[in-house]
C-alpha cells in the first residue's frame, strides 16, 4: 500500500521556523519526483516546491523562494521542507505529493497543518 | 506563469444528471492536463491525465476532453460520492491548479 505521511506542521510565531518531513513507503521513492503542494484554509491547490528523484534539480514558487529549501534522502525514503522567515500567508496544509513525469499527482499525502500567528 | 480558469464556480447538480465543467488555459498546454477531485477534510485524489486518460480506479462515468487552452470534464450519472470541488491543474514547466468548481446537491 503507498503511503505518504507528513509531519512536523504546527503553530509557529510570524519570522519563526519550521521543518516539514514526508515519510514514503509503497513504492520506489529513490526513483520519484516529489513536491510540496500547500493548501491555505478554504483556498485553492499551489505547488510550492519540486525536488527531481536524484536531488540535482530543484524548484521554488515565487513566493517561497529564499525562505524555503526542500531536500530528501532517498536511504530513508524521506521528503523535508525546511520553513523559514514564516509569514501568515504561508498559514496553510502542506501536502506532500509524488509527481509522475508529464501524468499528474498519483501520490498525495494526507497533508499536515502549518499555522502561522502570533 | 500560465492560468487556469475554472468554470463555474459552483455548479448545482441532482443525483443521476450530468455534470460538465469547464477549465480553460491562457495558453496552450497541449494535452498536459490533468483533473482532480476533493472532498472536505482529504487529499486531492488524480481522476484524469493527459487530458483524457483515466487515473487508476477511477470510475468510467468521469471522463475528460480538449487540448490546447479548452477542457472539460464530464461526470455522467452523478452519485452521492461525487459532490466534491473539483481542480484542473497543467503541467507544461512549472505546474499551477485553477481556483475550482464546487459541484454541489441541487
Amino acid at each position: 500500500e503507498v503511503q505518504l505521511v507528513e509531519s512536523g506542521g504546527g503553530l509557529v510565531q510570524p519570522g519563526g521556523s519550521l521543518r516539514l518531513s514526508c515519510a514514503a513507503s509503497g513504492f520506489t521513492f529513490s526513483n520519484s519526483e516529489m513536491n510540496w503542494v500547500r493548501q491555505a484554509p478554504g483556498k485553492g491547490l499551489e505547488r510550492v516546491s519540486y525536488i527531481s528523484s536524484s536531488g540535482n534539480t530543484i524548484y521554488y514558487a515565487d513566493s517561497v523562494k529564499g525562505r524555503f529549501t526542500i531536500s530528501r534522502d532517498n536511504a530513508k525514503n524521506s521528503l523535508y521542507l525546511q520553513m523559514s522567515s514564516l509569514r501568515a500567508e504561508d498559514t496553510a496544509v502542506y501536502y506532500c505529493a509524488r509527481d509522475r513525469y508529464m501524468a499528474g499527482v498519483d501520490y498525495w499525502g494526507q497533508g499536515t497543518l502549518v499555522t502561522v500567528s502570533s | 506563469e500560465i492560468l487556469l480558469t475554472q468554470s463555474p464556480a459552483t455548479l448545482s447538480v441532482s443525483p443521476g444528471e450530468r455534470a460538465t465543467l469547464s477549465c480553460r488555459a491562457s495558453q496552450s498546454v497541449s494535452g498536459n492536463l490533468a483533473w482532480y477531485q476533493q472532498k472536505p477534510g482529504q487529499s486531492p485524489r488524480l481522476l484524469i491525465y493527459g487530458a483524457s486518460t483515466r487515473a487508476t480506479g477511477i470510475p468510467a462515468r468521469f471522463s475528460g476532453s480538449g487540448s490546447g487552452t479548452e477542457f472539460t470534464l464530464t461526470i455522467n450519472s452523478l452519485q452521492s460520492e461525487d459532490f466534491a470541488i473539483y481542480y484542473c491543474q497543467h503541467y507544461n514547466n512549472w505546474w499551477t491548479f485553477g481556483q475550482g468548481t464546487k459541484v454541489e446537491i441541487k
